[in-house]
């Protein structure tokens, strides 16, 4: 079945520092693929997304590219912010369903961001 | 965003009672909520998926007895832990949509802890 992987963490880092949080995924079609972030007491939000290969989703500074030849959708930020310091998942959700239908999540990796 | 909102946050309850979550979409009609759980170091995993006034359908290996889903309105998703036991204890977390192709809205989770 469909499977997603993601860094293990906390990953902590100082503010400013570039940020990378690895994810692949397995899926038997063609999935879309999802960062959803999720803030201290709160509910998951839909980061960025993407729908085909090569598209890259983007949103506050975040940028993930969907790599069909490495199957991966890695999450980056060029200058991570102390408000950054969050949970984050990355999904992908069965071809052909809609947005947000019935998703696949990875582990999820915390982001501490220090002063 | 649209609001999901889940209560309790927390929960610790008796090995063999039952505990009732709760998930109200606030400015929006969920026509479908779905039910996630997350064990330590794993993925969200969904459990069932409902649509208003229908049945739950529930994922391979999720006991329908034991989870009950009631989805009687547009607003209000209940699932409800009956005898509960030590390895129920998990993270619910509940997400609702509105239509086929809009997003999901996610609710902030409750950590269940039986004793």
């Amino acid at each position: 079945g469909d499977s997603v992987t993601q860094m293990e963490g906390p990953v902590t880092l100082s503010e400013e520092a570039f940020l990378t949080i690895n994810c692949t995924y397995t899926a038997t079609g063609y999935p879309s693929l999802f960062w959803y972030v999720q803030y201290p007491g709160e509910g998951l939000q839909l980061l960025l997304k993407a729908t085909k290969a090569d598209d890259k989703g983007s949103n506050k500074g975040f940028e993930a590219t969907y790599r069909k030849e490495t199957t991966s959708f890695h999450l980056e930020k060029g200058s991570v912010q102390v408000s950054d310091s969050a949970v984050y998942f990355c999904a992908l959700s069965d071809p052909g369903a809609g947005t947000a239908s019935k998703l696949t999540f990875g582990t999820g990796t915390r982001l501490q961001v220090t002063l | 965003g649209a609001v999901v909102s889940q209560h309790p946050s927390r929960v610790i309850c008796k090995s063999g009672t039952s505990v009732k979550i709760e998930c109200r979409s606030l400015d929006f009609q969920a026509t479908t909520m779905f039910w996630y759980r997350q064990f330590p170091k794993q993925s969200l995993m969904l459990m069932a998926t409902s649509n208003e006034g229908s049945k739950a359908t529930y994922e391979q290996g999720v006991e329908k007895d034991k989870f009950l889903i009631n989805h009687a309105s547009l607003t209000l998703s209940t699932l409800t832990v009956t005898s509960a036991h030590p390895e129920d204890s998990s993270f619910y977390i509940c997400s609702g949509k509105g239509g086929l192709n809009t997003e999901a809205f996610f609710g902030q989770g409750t950590r269940l802890t039986v004793v």
